[in-house]
């Protein structure tokens, strides 16, 4: 069974630019989650989907973060426009339903200088 | 927001012995989860608790749900060299699957 897909796996950027982060979960997982992980911090919760609708996003700063999932499948994350303080690593991970545990992909690393 | 805190923050052992670690909270929790992270990867799942007392083993791993659901430990035995990473727990504190934490993570080294 293939993993959760994430791309790029680097990316860097100058503040004040825009960014966005691509999510493939696995095959039939009806949730998806992104997260954020600063170097030397456990990940923290962005945004959680249900199929293509969000279960809990308190913690996405929306000022400047958005994410969609648009078919249920898929998913993106978009930061725009970027500061330095969203130099981290953000992972995505699935489940198949709300209550089973997550599985995560490689992250995208990103550097905004 | 809620917090989880982790013990010890990092840990030096020689291989070969055993390993605990514990994670706490001052809220009460419906699903602890154990992690493992090597650099540049993801975490990888390794043990999940549903139930208060549960105790659980995953090979030489075992985990267990706090009675009170405001904590839980992971017990590695006679540690290897491939254990080497950060171990995070996380809970869940919603009804239906929303609220999850992640903590600090507890970072393990192991001698040969």
């Amino acid at each position: 069974e293939a993993g959760v897909a994430q791309s790029p796996r680097y990316k860097i950027i100058e503040k004040r630019q825009s960014v966005a982060f691509w999510c493939n979960p696995i095959s039939g997982h009806a949730t998806l989650y992104w997260y954020q992980q600063i170097l030397g911090q456990g990940p923290k919760l962005l945004i959680q989907f249900q199929n293509n609708g969000v279960v809990d996003d308190s913690q996405l700063p929306k000022d400047r973060f958005s994410a969609e999932r648009l078919k249920g499948v898929d998913s993106t994350l978009k930061i725009q426009p970027a500061k330095l303080e969203d130099s981290a690593v953000y992972l995505c991970a699935s489940s198949p339903t709300l209550l089973w545990p997550q599985y995560f992909g490689p992250g995208t690393r990103l550097l905004v200088l | 927001g809620q917090q989880l805190n982790q013990s010890p923050q990092s840990m030096f052992i020689q291989e070969g012995e055993d390993v605990s670690m514990n994670c706490t909270s001052s809220s009460i929790f419906n699903t602890w989860l154990w992690y493992k992270q090597e650099p540049g990867e993801g975490p990888v799942l390794l043990i999940a608790l549903y139930k208060a007392g549960e105790l659980t083993s995953n090979g030489r791993l075992t985990a267990q749900f706090g009675i009170t659901r405001k904590d839980s430990f992971l017990n590695i035995s006679a540690s290897i060299p491939s254990d080497v990473g950060i171990y995070f727990c996380a809970g869940q504190l919603g009804n239906y699957g929303q609220n999850f934490v992640f903590g600090p993570g507890t970072r393990l080294s192991v001698l040969p």
